[in-house]
């Protein structure tokens, strides 16, 4: 199984909602990652999970907060979104999280934030 | 800061003809992967290249590492529909983070 699932596919809420993004991996990757990507962007790196702690935090607003339950869990949790940050999140995993190791991606989830 | 420059951001040519996208950046790198991500997909990894130099081919894709591990080039011969996609180079420094480039948009019009 050489597959990131990710869900929701696609999710629609207001700036007042709370809502969480799901990620999974079995191909017992330790390391973990949350994406933000703009259209006809690059990705651009969030969160870093190594052996379910969290080792990079680029500076992301306090409105999203990573949790990460086991080794092949993570979550991202949405609270007092900003329409600005209607995007496509990705999250993918590697075996270790040092920069050279392969990444495998999830398809993403398609956020709007009305 | 962006590192990592990618070069055309767009392309559009017709089935058959070939090119070639350039990644460019005046940090060296200790190994260097070139993704291709499809709309509403996550990027797919498609090679890495780690040594100054280093040619390596898939099928009908070529990529090459510059020697002094800065640049890097994807060459595609004879392309298909199925190339079109969005091409993203993306370097590593030792343990630090991947850094992706600024993605090229490629089209293929059959």
């Amino acid at each position: 199984d050489t597959e990131v699932t990710q869900t929701p596919k696609h999710l629609v809420m207001g700036m007042t909602n709370k809502k969480s993004l799901k990620c999974e991996q079995h191909m017992g990757h330790r390391a973990m990652y949350w994406y933000k990507q703009k259209a006809k962007k690059p990705p651009e790196l969030m969160f870093v999970y190594s052996y379910e702690k969290l080792s990079i935090n680029e500076s992301v607003p306090s409105r999203f907060s990573p949790e990460c339950p086991n080794s092949s869990l993570l979550n991202l949790h949405l609270h007092a979104l900003q329409p600005e940050d209607s995007a496509l999140y990705l999250c993918a995993s590697s075996q270790a999280s040092s920069g050279g190791a392969r990444q495998f991606f999830g398809p993403g989830t398609r956020l709007t934030v009305l | 800061t962006q590192l990592l420059e990618q070069s055309p951001q767009f392309l559009s040519i017709q089935e058959g003809e070939n090119l070639t996208v350039y990644c460019n950046s005046s940090s060296v790198f200790s190994s260097l992967q070139w993704y291709r991500q499809e709309p509403g997909e996550g990027p797919v990894l498609l090679v890495t290249v780690v040594t100054g130099g280093e040619v390596k081919k898939l099928k009908r894709l070529t990529f090459q590492f510059g020697d002094a591990r800065k640049d890097s080039s994807l060459h595609i011969t004879a392309a298909q529909p199925g190339d079109t996609g969005l091409y993203l180079c993306a370097g590593a420094r030792g343990n630090e983070k991947l850094t992706f480039g600024t993605g090229t948009r490629l089209t293929i019009i059959p």
